[in-house]
């Protein structure tokens, strides 16, 4: 089975940089995945990482270490939309693509 | 907007009835995903269909179930509904990008209330 942490909240300011965590236990690892969801909507795909390193996407930026099973996203020049909570979910290797989704980090931006 | 629909938006039941809730992937992709989201168990992964045939199974109940059609779109089944069968219900699809991720597209969900 697969096992994922993450915070389950942090709290950040308005143009500053955060980071979220998220450290996973799983068997035959095939990807690591990060969507935002705002309450009451649909996830949205934020990044991917399948090999250790950084990709980063404007103000998002995401980083794997297999090794450790470990990764993050960081958020740069936060801004109020940036309020929502952060799925960290894996992919494990196999014909099927399912993913197991953490319990979501909710993240508040404050002015 | 994702390209993913599903209907209906709301669905408002009492218990012991059946639901079904309606999933269309966008357009070319073959795998469609369903979720469960309550909010005391995050998002939970309950079944995959890829072009017709069921692929994985998750966390799904045996009182739950789904089919894909030939033309792609799918259904989710609920029978037999209790009150913790109240949650949102999310429909996802992915295909195959160049790079291999399909990262999986999500639909607006189906927000069941079982009363």
């Amino acid at each position: 089975g697969q096992n994922i942490d993450q915070p389950t909240e942090m709290t950040a300011t308005e143009g500053a940089i955060v980071q979220i965590n998220c450290t996973y236990q799983t068997s035959g690892f095939n990807g690591l995945f990060w969507y935002q969801q705002h309450a009451g909507e649909a996830p949205t795909f934020l990044s991917y990482n399948v090999l250790d390193g950084l990709e980063e996407k404007g103000r998002f930026s995401s980083f794997l270490s297999r090794s450790k099973g470990y990764s993050y996203l960081l958020l740069k020049e936060l801004q109020m939309k940036d309020s929502a909570s952060y799925l960290c979910a894996v992919r494990v290797a196999g014909s099927a693509r399912q993913l197991t989704f953490g319990s979501g980090t909710q993240l508040t931006v404050l002015p | 907007d994702s390209g993913v629909t599903q209907t209906p938006k709301h669905l408002i039941t009492a218990t012991g009835q059946r639901v079904t809730l309606r999933c269309s992937p966008r357009s070319g992709d073959l795998s469609v995903y369903w979720y469960q989201q309550s909010l005391d168990q995050g998002l939970q992964f309950l079944i995959q269909y890829y072009n017709g045939e069921e692929r994985a199974k998750g966390n799904i109940l045996e009182r739950f179930s789904a089919q894909q059609f030939p033309d792609l779109h799918s259904e989710l089944n609920l029978s037999s509904l209790e009150l913790g069968d109240s949650a949102l219900y999310f429909c996802a699809s992915s295909g195959t990008s160049e790079r291999g991720n399909d990262e999986q597209y999500f639909g607006p969900g189906t927000r069941l209330t079982v009363t």
